[in-house]
């Protein structure tokens, strides 16, 4: 079974500045989606940013980047800029590929704090 | 684009009654439907998934005929939870996608509060 693991439960950056946040997972497939879901307090899960494996390239999105880094199984999220909009709850998600499971695994979330 | 809509938001009510919650997507065809339970400061734990026209599946543990759920259109889909006890208040969150190769995008939760 795939697994989703996110090795920070909170962290916290200045506003303006840069943070990373860390995700691994598990699997025995060569194509699947990864994405990453913010969760502020209002508690309304919000779709980040996603990847599929099958694309060298790493996502983007505005502020928002991932490095995708397919042997180690890593998919880091980097805020750049951070606001302080950008405080919340952010979940790493896998989804394997099409004919298979159509679950999401979610990691068990990085809290993230951004101070002024 | 692909908005979902959930409501209640809020509800309280007494232990025994039955709750439904509905899930909208407002502007695609959700094929799928998915209904998730969150506890405080966790993740979210997937019920159970829903194919428009078709019974759901259950996640192991989820009680079937507990938590009951109906996806009769595609932009549609309610779980009722029946006969509610102060053990079922939690946060539910909805989310729906259209095709395989499109995310699932989330309803805004309803706080379900037992009594």
């Amino acid at each position: 079974a795939q697994t989703v693991t996110q090795s920070q439960p909170e962290m916290s950056v200045q506003e303006a500045e840069t943070v990373t946040l860390s995700c691994t997972y598990d699997t025995s497939e060569s194509n699947y989606y990864l994405f990453w879901y913010k969760q502020p307090p209002s508690r309304q899960m919000i779709l980040v940013i996603r990847q599929e494996a099958y694309k060298q390239q790493n996502a983007t999105e505005n502020r928002f980047s991932v490095n995708f880094q397919k042997a180690a199984k890593s998919f880091s999220l980097k805020i750049s800029d951070s606001q302080l909009g950008d405080t919340a709850m952010y979940f790493c998600a896998f989804m394997g590929p099409q004919g298979g499971s159509e679950k999401l695994v979610f990691g068990k979330g990085t809290k993230l704090t951004v101070n002024p | 684009g692909a908005v979902v809509s959930q409501h209640p938001s809020r509800v309280i009510c007494k232990s025994g009654t039955s709750v439904k919650i509905e899930c909208r997507s407002l502007d695609f065809q959700a094929t799928t439907m998915f209904w998730y339970r969150q506890f405080p400061k966790q993740s979210l734990m997937l019920m159970a998934t829903s194919n428009e026209g078709s019974k759901a599946t259950y996640e192991q543990g989820v009680e079937k005929d507990k938590f009951l759920i109906n996806h009769a259109s595609l932009t549609l889909s309610t779980l009722t939870v029946t006969s509610a006890h102060p053990e079922d208040s939690s946060f539910y969150i909805c989310s729906a996608r259209g095709t395989r190769r499109q995310p699932q995008h989330f309803g805004d939760g309803t706080r379900l509060s037992i009594l």
